[in-house]
Parts: structure tokens; C-alpha cells; sequence
């Protein structure tokens, strides 16, 4: 099956500073790349997500980038505040060709984000 | 809410007991996962439904059990076989086909076994 690492496993920036949470990937088959966010004590939330057929994404401030070749991906925050401080975790799937999800999500083991004002 | 809930939040059992977490959606999604969550492990799978009535094992299913007799609603029960179950316990569904990959979460049931 899938193995999905996940670097660092935590991480101090200062406000306003970038962030980036790196995530490797050992099926050449999984297309589909979700990021979420979970605050403490709270449900995990989808924040971005990518599909193999682009490079990379960005929402405001968050942003994910994908290298196949490399089997790599990375969720970019800028200009960080204090509520982005939670635990992010990177995932994969496998997807079929038609656009329906069979595959299940392969997660990685969380990223504890802290944000200093 | 995302339209799933589970329940109770914080759930307490004495050892040798066996204990039943609730999932109910109302999102019409076909796809319900059961997910245990431990400090420093991330999220692992216990147990998946694609479609009522069918489920499968997941990376950490033994001391667990699950059914999925309706749509909308996905079980799960922690046996005493079981030889760590305090943990958080998440549930999660999604839709199957479109174009949305989502999975949206519960908020989670805290078990705690002495």
C-alpha cells in the first residue's frame, strides 16, 4: 500500500514568517493530494487539496506544490498569523480516471504548527 | 457542521468491556471511514464502507468491528480483544463520484478505558 511521510513533525515560525510542511509519497499511482488543518480538540478540515494534473495551487495565503517525478508535495503558508496554529496533516489517494474516489486516504503523521506573536 | 455527528464526546469503560461509538451523516454520502487518532500518529484507518451493507478492513482493524445496514449511519464497537483502545476516535464520510474528494469529519468521540 501507500506510505506517506510527513517533515517536521513540528515547527515554530514567527508571525508573519512563511512556513512549509513537506510530504513524500510512495505510489506512482496516487493522484490526489489533501491538506488538513485541525485545531486542538477540534475535527480535522480540508484546506487545499491538488490532483496530479497541475504543479500547484494556491488560496490566499496557503499554497501546495506537486512533483511527481520526485513523488514530493508541500503545503506553503505565508505571512502566518496565530491562528494558523494547529496540526496539519498531508494525505494521498489514488483516484480513477472517470473522477469517482474509490481509494481510501493514506495520511502522514501530522505537523504540530506553532505561531508566535 | 458538516452534517456528521458522533456520539457521546467523551465515552468512559472499565476494561473487558465492550463499548459502541455512534456515526450518523445526513450528507447523502456513500462513503463512511473510521479513523483513530494518537499523539504523534497521525490518523489511522480502522475500518471503511463504500456502500450499505459492504465494508472493509483498514490498517488497524483487529480488536474492532463495524456494520453498515443503512446509508446514513456507521458503528463502530471496540471490543475487548482491543489491548489499547483509549484514544480519539473519528468518523468521516464522503461523497463517492463528482468531482469533490472531501472527506469531512465528525467531531469525534475521546474513549477512555480503565
Amino acid at each position: 500500500g501507500e506510505n506517506v511521510e510527513q517533515h517536521p513533525s513540528t515547527l515554530s515560525v514567527q508571525e508573519g514568517d512563511s512556513a512549509v510542511i513537506k510530504c513524500t509519497y510512495s505510489d506512482s499511482a496516487s493522484n490526489y493530494f489533501p491538506w488538513y488543518k485541525q485545531e486542538l480538540g477540534k475535527r480535522p478540515q480540508l484546506i487545499i487539496d491538488i490532483r496530479s494534473n497541475v504543479g500547484e495551487k494556491k488560496d490566499q495565503r496557503i499554497a501546495v506544490t506537486l512533483n511527481k517525478t520526485a513523488k514530493h508535495f508541500s503545503l506553503h503558508i505565508t505571512e502566518t498569523q496565530p491562528e494558523d496554529s494547529a496540526v496539519y496533516f498531508c494525505a494521498a489517494s489514488r483516484a480513477l480516471v472517470s473522477g469517482s474516489t474509490l481509494g481510501r486516504l493514506y495520511f502522514g503523521r501530522g505537523t504540530q504548527l506553532t505561531v508566535w506573536p | 457542521d458538516g452534517g456528521i455527528t458522533q456520539s457521546p464526546k467523551y465515552l468512559f469503560r472499565k476494561e473487558g468491556q465492550n463499548v459502541t461509538l455512534s456515526c450518523e451523516q445526513n450528507l447523502n454520502h456513500d462513503a463512511m471511514y473510521w479513523y483513530r487518532q494518537d499523539p504523534g500518529q497521525g490518523l489511522r484507518l480502522i475500518y471503511y464502507s463504500q456502500i450499505v451493507n459492504d465494508f472493509q478492513k483498514g490498517d488497524i482493524a483487529e480488536g474492532y468491528s463495524v456494520s453498515r445496514e443503512k446509508k446514513e449511519s456507521f458503528p463502530l464497537t471496540v471490543t475487548s480483544a482491543q489491548k489499547n483502545p483509549t484514544a480519539f476516535y473519528l468518523c468521516a464520510s464522503r461523497l463517492t463520484g463528482g468531482s469533490s474528494y472531501e472527506q469531512y469529519f465528525g467531531p469525534g468521540t475521546r474513549l477512555t478505558v480503565t
